[in-house]
């Protein structure tokens, strides 16, 4: 009964690879989001989706694209790896802004090693 | 541009004494603030919410203030005890609906 699942758990690849981490919730949230940990463990968002449609692009390279094909998962696709994607990647979710209880809950997190 | 900073970074303290976290933001206008706890290879698991109308929340042994016109929070652990070791990190919802992290405090109680 995970609340925010992410897969896989550890990715390691080599530079000019694509690659995607998947995320699902279950906790009927109509608002999910991307986080990325970097090795000095500061989090910064990256993505925000409200009921499958993006409401933040924080500036982050175009190799970078999040696809939601439903409200209760938001994918993200990188495009020709780089050395410098290496990070922890957080997949979070919560109720939409306006509503009593936008707690943001957060997964175990995609730890992508870039080679 | 919204700032959070937390302060320490690292704190190590005896088991069983009482200890206090620092969370400063530059902008007050927030919806609310969060307390997470980070374990080393973990996510995050939220400890706290507090609504930007709110003061303060409690759970258990966790005490977090908010105080939105001086831009700070604190998060208070009474008893620690060696399970409550790990990163503490706060963070603010704004206008913009970005949650914006501080740097953590590194916790460590000793037994």
């Amino acid at each position: 009964d995970t609340a925010v699942s992410q897969t896989p758990k550890y990715l390691v690849t080599q530079m000019g690879n694509d690659k995607s981490i998947k995320c699902e919730q279950n906790l009927g949230h109509d608002t999910m989001y991307w986080y990325k940990q970097d090795s000095k463990k500061f989090l910064k968002i990256m993505f925000s989706y409200n009921n499958k449609e993006l409401i933040i692009n924080e500036t982050v390279p175009n190799r970078f694209s999040p696809k939601s094909p439903d409200k209760a998962h938001l994918n993200l696709h990188i495009n020709s790896l780089e050395l410098g994607d290496s990070a922890v990647y957080f997949c979070a979710s919560s109720h939409p802004p306006g509503t009593s209880d936008y707690e943001q809950y957060f997964g175990p997190g995609t730890r992508l090693t870039v080679t | 541009k919204q700032e959070v900073t937390q302060i320490p970074a690292a704190l190590s303290v005896p088991e069983g004494e009482n200890l206090v976290l620092n969370c400063s933001f530059t902008d007050s206008a927030i919806y609310n603030l969060q307390w997470f706890r980070q374990d080393p290879g973990k996510g995050l698991t939220s400890l706290l919410l507090i609504q930007s109308s709110q003061r303060e929340q409690t759970s258990g042994r966790l005490n977090a203030s908010l105080d939105k016109s001086s831009g700070r929070s604190t998060l208070y652990i009474a008893a620690s005890q060696p399970g409550d070791s790990a990163t503490y990190l706060c963070a603010v919802k704004g206008g913009n609906e970005k949650l914006t992290f501080g740097t953590g405090t590194r916790l460590t109680i000793i037994p």
